[in-house]
């Protein structure tokens, strides 16, 4: 079974800051790596597919990139509205979700 | 625009038997796979298992397949989940969300959710 490990677990930065989540895969999954937010109370929703191409309507401001085993999703300038836990997910045949970080404002 | 719409949330005894639906507004909704998502009271997400409505072709992640049962009615572009006899520990919040098409490009089926409907709280307790 493939494994998704995320970290960290959760941090937080300042309106306007940068962050940067990691994904990594327990074996080489090649660019079939997707990543989801969650706002709290919400249901998920899609943010980059193919480790770096953003789906439909996701602001600039969220990037992916990696292949192999280390992916990391990075937040170039956080907003309010981004308070949300992240998840990874790898989408060949046995798809499994990380356990998630979730990204607070300091 | 996209919309998988859900049932209600459900109240039920450990026991019972439980079917949650998932609709789609679209015609093309049975050219597309339906899965199902599981998370729990304060946990992340879990894979559960996809459903292809042309042809019923099912696939359960090993941790669900002989506790649920996936099944589609493609004339009501609907999708459901069900249980013959709920856990308390069956409490969480259940979504349907749609994979996208197959990849030409790459020759496969990509097995993530482009798009998730609005979930089913379903609470299990004596």
């Amino acid at each position: 079974d493939i494994q998704m490990t995320q970290s960290p677990s959760s941090l937080s930065a300042s309106v306007g800051g940068r962050l940067t989540l990691t994904c990594r895969a327990s074996h080489d999954i090649g660019t079939s790596l997707v990543w989801y937010q969650q706002k709290p109370g919400r249901v998920p929703r899609l943010l980059i597919y193919a480790a770096s191409t953003l789906h439909s309507g996701v602001p600039s401001r969220f990037s992916g990139s990696g292949s192999g085993t280390d992916f990391t999703l990075t937040i170039s300038s956080l907003q309010p509205d981004d308070v949300a836990t992240y998840y990874c997910q790898n989408y060949d045949s046995d798809p499994t979700f990380g356990q998630g970080t979730k990204v607070e404002i300091k | 625009e996209v919309q998988l719409v859900q049932s209600g949330a459900e109240v039920k005894k450990p026991g019972e038997s439980l079917k949650i639906s998932c609709k789609g507004s679209e015609n093309s909704f049975r050219t597309y796979w339906i899965g199902w998502v599981r998370q729990m009271p304060g946990k992340g997400l879990e894979w559960m298992g996809i459903i292809y409505p042309i042809d019923s072709d099912t696939r359960y992640s090993p941790s669900f397949e002989g506790q649920v049962i996936i099944s589609v009615d493609k004339s009501a572009n609907t999708a459901y989940l069900q249980w013959s006899s709920l856990k308390a520990s069956d409490t969480a919040i259940y979504y349907c969300a749609r994979l996208p098409h197959y990849d030409l490009l790459t020759g496969s089926q990509p097995y993530y959710f482009d798009y998730w409907g609005q979930g089913t709280l379903v609470t299990v307790s004596p």
